[in-house]
């Protein structure tokens, strides 16, 4: 079985400061790694993926993630947050056998101070 | 290009009544998985269609079903309701079956157990 573990709840920082929300996943066979922001009242957008290839992977909105396989770690940066990046960030795993499922983490609170 | 729409948005329903509610992908994508959000668990999967099957089934009680029409909508059903059963429920499309590809989630159906 696959699990996946954000190792924190809630990561306070003021604006132009750099983040790092981190992800740490467990399972047997290969993953994809996926990060996902939800803003108040609405669905998921996907921020970024790792599929294969470099382990450095570019998003959207500046943010960018690094795919560790000895550590099982997918990790979650961007250099200078905004206001706006005030969200919920979930990491996600799905087998590659696998089809459409997501398990998810429970979720970072990013919040950025003036 | 509209994007995943759900339907209700918001609902409140006592014990044991059903309820049933409804997800229209993005046009052209032809799979719709389902998620249910709440604070103690965070998200988790419930199933997955693609072209009218069910690919993917979470680990919940059969209370809870769902289907896909031949136009990729999707309804999902809760029997029997239970306080528990109080969540965000998220429905997602994609173009394939394949986990390679991002989901669309739509904005969600609150779901208030009375």
């Amino acid at each position: 079985a696959q699990s996946v573990t954000q190792l924190d709840s809630q990561v306070p920082v003021f604006e132009e400061a750099p983040v790092e929300l981190r992800c740490n996943y467990s399972s047997s066979v290969s993953v994809y790694l996926f990060w996902y922001v939800q803003y108040p009242n609405q669905g998921l957008q996907l921020l970024l993926k790792y599929l294969s290839g470099s382990t450095l992977v570019k998003g959207i909105n500046g943010f960018e993630a690094e795919f560790n396989k000895s550590q099982t770690s997918f990790h979650l940066r961007k250099p200078s947050v905004h206001i706006s990046d005030t969200a919920e960030y979930f990491c996600a795993v799905s087998v590659r056998s696998n089809t459409g499922k997501l398990i998810f983490g429970q979720g970072t609170t990013l919040q950025v101070k003036p | 290009k509209a994007g995943v729409t759900q339907t209700p948005r918001y609902l409140i329903k006592t014990r044991g009544q059903q309820v049933t509610l409804s997800c229209s992908p993005i046009s052209g994508h032809r799979s719709v998985s389902w998620y249910q959000q709440t604070p103690g668990q965070g998200l988790q999967f419930l199933f997955e269609y693609f072209s009218e099957t069910q690919r993917n089934k979470g680990n919940f009680p059969g209370r809870f079903s769902g289907r896909q029409f031949s136009n990729s909508r999707s309804e999902m059903n809760v029997s029997t309701l239970e306080l528990g059963d109080s969540a965000l429920y998220l429905c997602a499309s994609s173009l394939t079956e394949s986990n390679t590809g991002e989901l669309f989630f739509g904005e969600g159906s609150r779901l208030t157990v009375l």
